[in-house]
Order: C-alpha cells, then structure tokens, then sequence
C-alpha cells in the first residue's frame, strides 16, 4: 500500500551544518511530494512541495527534488540554524484521483545547537 | 487573511464520552480533511469532506464520523471513548475541491481520561 519511510532521528546538528533528512514513497501514479514541519505545540506548516518528477521545491533555505525513479524526495539545507530544530514531516498526495490524501511518514525531529 | 482554526485547543474527556472537535478553513477553501496524530507519530487521515459530503475515509472505526457545512466548517466527532484515542487532532483545508495544497491547523489536542 501508499506510504512514506523516514529517516529516523533525532538528527543532532551544529549550526551552519549541512543538513539531509531521507525520504522515500510508493505510492500509486505519481503523486504530489510534501514536506511539512512542525515546531512544538503546533500544527504543521507546509515548507516545500513538488508536484511532477524531477521538480525542485525550496523554501527558506531548504530545498527537495522529485526523483521518480529513486522514488525519494531528500530534504537539503546547506546550513542549517537553531531555530530550525522541530520535527520534519515528509508526505505524498494521490492526484490522480482528483483529490489529495495525505500520507505521512513517522517524522523525523532535527535538534540544532548553537 | 486568518488560516485555519480549530477549537477548542485542549480537551480532556473519560472513556465513554463523546466528543465533537471544530474547524474552519482558510478563506477560498472549500475542502476540509481531519487527521490524527498520535505521540510521536506522524498525522494519519481519517476523512475529508466536500460540498457537505465524505468523500474518502482512512482506516477509522464508525464511532469517527463528521459533517461539513454549508460555510465549508467542518466537525470531528468520536463517540465512546477510548484511551487510544487520545491524539492530537488536525484539520487541513484545501481549494478548488481538494486538488491542491493542504493547509494545516494548530490541532486540537484530546485527552481522554
């Protein structure tokens, strides 16, 4: 069946260090590529998406590519800072269907120290 | 232009009780989604509604059900409740009958007692 596999963490980083959070799907056809973030005692908030094979979303810094044929959709930030600890939700929506349920992997936290 | 909002923040209830959770999406949304999250987990969807219709359901028991009014809000409600059910509840709104993006809320956090 649809689902997202994580990395999993914590993943414990020095500021301005580069960072990488793994992600790989199945899914059915080709579905939209999320990721979400959530800081703590929150909801989630989109940080980036891709929509078709081999797109790159980016957002503040952070960035993901689409890769059909790995079917991975690695997060990237070349230098990471403390206020970026939360945890980092990477998610595929079916969009052949008309409309999108979300998938979600387990989430991976990121801790940042100074 | 408010996002989504979700009341009440916080809620405590004992096993058997019922329960009903409250959304209302961003301004332009028209679909509305419900997930939940457990400890630790990442959000699991349960339904999405659309001109006041379930149109998908997640792997959730009956006692999960919801409605979607006529101003696009939306309503969670759990009836007999268990321990398991102790989660934090997210609602996501998206436009144009759900194909695209889903924004989320701050959550509604259910403990149940």
């Amino acid at each position: 069946g649809d689902s997202v596999t994580q990395m999993e963490g914590p993943v414990t980083l020095s500021e301005e260090a580069f960072l990488t959070i793994n992600c790989t799907y199945t899914a059915t056809g080709y579905p939209s590529l999320f990721w979400y973030v959530q800081y703590p005692g929150e909801g989630l908030q989109l940080l980036l998406k891709a929509t078709k094979a081999d797109d790159k979303g980016s957002n503040k810094g952070f960035e993901a590519t689409y890769r059909k044929e790995t079917t991975s959709f690695h997060l990237e930030k070349g230098s990471v800072q403390v206020s970026d600890s939360a945890v980092y939700f990477c998610a595929h929506g079916g969009r052949n269907t008309g409309f999108q349920k979300l998938v979600f992997g387990t989430g991976t936290r990121l801790l940042v120290s100074p | 232009d408010a996002g989504v909002t979700q009341s009440p923040t916080h809620l405590i209830k004992t096993r058997g009780q019922q329960v009903t959770l409250r959304c209302s999406p961003k301004s332009g949304h028209d679909t509305v989604s419900w997930y939940q999250q457990a400890l630790g987990q990442g959000p699991q969807f349960i339904f999405q509604y659309y001109e006041e219709e379930e149109r998908q359901r997640g792997n959730f028991p009956d006692r999960f059900s919801g409605h979607q009014f006529p101003n696009y809000s939306s309503e969670l409600n759990v009836n007999a409740l268990l321990l398991g059910d102790s989660a934090l509840y997210l609602c996501a709104s998206s436009p144009a009958e759900g194909k695209d993006t889903q924004y989320f809320g701050p959550g509604t956090r259910l403990t149940v007692l």
